[in-house]
Order: C-alpha cells, then sequence, then structure tokens
C-alpha cells in the first residue's frame, strides 16, 4: 500500500512562513491535495491539484510538489491557521485514496 | 448553500451492525461522486469508501472491504453506509465528502459534512 509521511508537528511565529512536507514515493508523479482540520470540526480543502486553491483560501496558502516530496507553505502566518493539516493522493494502481500521517501546526 | 449532513451514527456492540446516511442539499447531487472517511478518537483521517455520481463504481478501503458497502438513492439526495460485523478499532467519527467536481473522478474530496459519531462497545 501507498504511505504518506508528515513530520507530526511544525512551529512557527506569527507572520512568518511554514512548510509542511508530505513524503510519497515518486509523490511528484501524483495529483496532491491539502486538508486543515482545526479541533472539534470537519477538515477543509486548502489545496488541490497540488497548488490550486479553492475559492474563499487565502493566496497564503500554497503548494509544490517534486519527485518524493510535496509541500504545503502557509505564508504571513496567522493564530488561526493552527490546526492539523493533512496531505491527500489517488493510489492509482488499486484505486484507494490515501491520507498522509497529519502534521500539527503550532502559531507560537 | 452546499451541504451535507450526516445521520446514524451510535453505540453498538461488537459484531453488529449500522447504516449510515449523508443527506445532501445545495447542489445536483446525482453529478457528484461521494466518499466516506472516518477519523478514529485522536487519530489521522482514513478513507473508507466512495460510490461514483450513478452508483457503477464502487470502492473500499482494504480495512472494511466484505464489511462495509455504499449505495446512494440519488432520488433522495442520500448516500448510505451499511456497516457490518463491526469491530472497536472501527470506533470514529464518519464523514461523508463529496468529490471534488462532476461525472469524472477528480481525486480529492472539496464539501464535508460535520461528521456523525459510531462507537463501538
Amino acid at each position: 500500500s501507498y504511505v504518506l509521511t508528515q513530520p507530526p508537528s511544525v512551529s512557527v511565529a506569527p507572520g512568518q512562513t511554514a512548510s509542511i512536507s508530505c513524503g510519497g514515493n515518486k509523490i511528484g508523479s501524483k495529483s496532491v491535495h491539502w486538508y486543515q482540520q482545526k479541533p472539534g470540526q470537519a477538515p477543509v480543502l486548502v489545496v488541490y491539484d497540488d497548488s490550486d486553491r479553492p475559492s474563499g483560501i487565502p493566496e497564503r496558502f500554497s503548494g509544490s510538489n517534486s519527485e518524493n516530496t510535496a509541500t504545503l507553505t502557509i505564508s504571513r502566518v496567522e493564530a488561526g491557521d493552527e490546526a492539523d493539516y493533512y496531505c491527500q493522493v489517488w493510489h492509482s494502481s488499486d484505486h484507494r485514496y490515501v491520507f498522509g500521517t497529519g502534521t500539527k501546526v503550532t502559531v507560537l | 448553500q452546499v451541504q451535507l449532513v450526516e445521520s446514524g451514527g451510535a453505540v453498538v456492540q461488537p459484531g453488529g451492525s449500522l447504516k449510515l446516511s449523508c443527506v445532501a442539499s445545495g447542489f445536483t447531487f446525482s453529478n457528484y461522486g461521494i466518499h466516506w472517511v472516518r477519523q478514529a478518537p485522536g487519530k489521522g483521517l482514513e478513507w473508507v469508501a466512495f460510490i461514483r455520481y450513478d452508483g457503477s463504481d464502487k470502492y473500499y478501503a482494504d480495512s472494511v472491504k466484505d464489511r462495509f458497502s455504499i449505495s446512494r438513492d440519488n432520488s433522495k439526495n442520500t448516500v448510505y453506509l451499511q456497516m457490518n460485523s463491526l469491530r472497536g478499532d472501527d470506533t470514529a467519527v464518519f464523514y461523508c465528502a463529496r468529490d471534488g467536481g462532476p461525472y469524472f473522478y477528480y481525486y480529492y474530496m472539496d464539501v464535508w459534512g460535520e461528521g456523525t459519531t459510531v462507537a463501538v462497545s
């Protein structure tokens, strides 16, 4: 089965940039999607197809994907960005949807 | 507005069965595939199942295959998840989520419900 590995936690000061990695074998050949989940709430899509943003998501959220690592970048971090973030891909060989292990972003 | 509302969560004994429902509103339900995703207490997200917009294709995670069954009734804007032979590790919040676009596979989930809780004990 396909495995996506994320760092358990990332800490960042307000106004700085947070980078969250998502590692997977040849993940650069797949489309990566990112979700934000605040405590007690449902996930929210923040980036899809590596780097596209749904309407209503601030430009501060951006994504990239290459070789074995995809990255979600949050620029000018705000207190409201504190949440868990999950990457996700579709594994074509068995039509399964795979989520990463999740990263807790803490705003200092 | 676009909305998904889950229901049917309950406390059930191991080996028991439960049927979850997901009712959609605010969009043309019959054009969209729907996923079920679950989250065990304190854990990450786990994809459970997907049904295509017309019900013609269904896919399951290995952990639930042969125990869970996904279906839909487009006349009622509703997707169901029939869960049989429930185990303790099925305890989770179950979310339904819309696939990213109509008709074709988009491989991500763009709208989520608030979830319904299943406890197997």
